[in-house]
């Protein structure tokens, strides 16, 4: 079946560092989706990217559909705590979303 | 809050008892989809409701497990017998897609999931 390889597994930063995580597929995806879960909650949509190529931002987050539609990634500027969770990346099919194994940021004030 | 609700939010259960859990989607959404999570891991797909047809389900749904969307509202997802293997968080997720069935957006949101163990 379809996986995503997300990268990299874990990472602790100091508070204001800018962070970089990545998502890459074995299979192509017309959708790619990144999402925030806190601990003993479900996930929570962060960005939607629908055509290879697209940069779109929503407030310090920034996101990338690769060009071959089978990577993207994600960047946050002057990390705050807050910003602390689990990123996942997520690829859309027809009717389902396959997901990556999460980045686990760590924040240090 | 995204609007999906999730009951209850933790189920301790012994191995061998069933266990049935409630989603209660964005009212306007028609399809609702069903995920598993286990520790470390991304959610995994179970199934998914297009109003109250059952559409598709995983392999990971097994014999033992079995959804519902009667009235093409809420949903209720029952496992049969539980065994130890069953503990994870059960997430549930809608959206709207048009009359065609089609989703131009694929933007699910999520519910705070059902955390389940089973001693």
């Amino acid at each position: 079946g379809q996986q995503l390889n997300q990268s990299p597994q874990s990472m602790f930063i100091q508070e204001g560092e800018d962070v970089s995580m990545n998502c890459t597929s074995s299979s192509i995806f017309n959708t790619w989706l990144w999402y925030k879960q806190d601990p003993g909650e479900g996930p929570v949509l962060l960005i939607a990217l629908y055509k290879a190529g697209e940069l779109t931002s929503n407030g310090r987050l920034t996101a990338q559909f690769g060009i071959t539609r089978k990577d993207s990634f994600l960047n946050i500027s002057a990390s705050i705590p807050s910003d602390v969770g689990i990123y996942f990346c997520a690829g859309a099919g027809s009717y389902q979303l396959t997901f990556g194994k999460g980045t686990k940021l760590s924040v240090i004030p | 809050d995204t609007g999906v609700s999730q009951d209850p939010r933790h189920k301790i259960t012994k191995r061998g008892q069933n266990v049935t859990f409630r989603c209660d989607p964005i009212s306007e959404h028609n399809r609702l989809y069903w995920y598993r999570q286990t520790l470390g891991q991304g959610p995994e797909f179970l199934t998914y409701f297009q109003n109250e047809a059952q559409l598709e389900k995983s392999r990971l749904l097994s014999d033992r497990f079995s959804a519902e969307r009667p009235k093409g509202s809420f949903s209720t997802l029952e496992i049969q017998r539980t065994e130890q293997g069953d503990s994870a968080m059960y997430l549930c997720a809608s959206i709207f897609t048009g009359t065609s069935g089609r989703s131009d957006y694929n933007e699910q949101f999520f519910g705070p999931g059902t955390r389940l163990t089973v001693l």
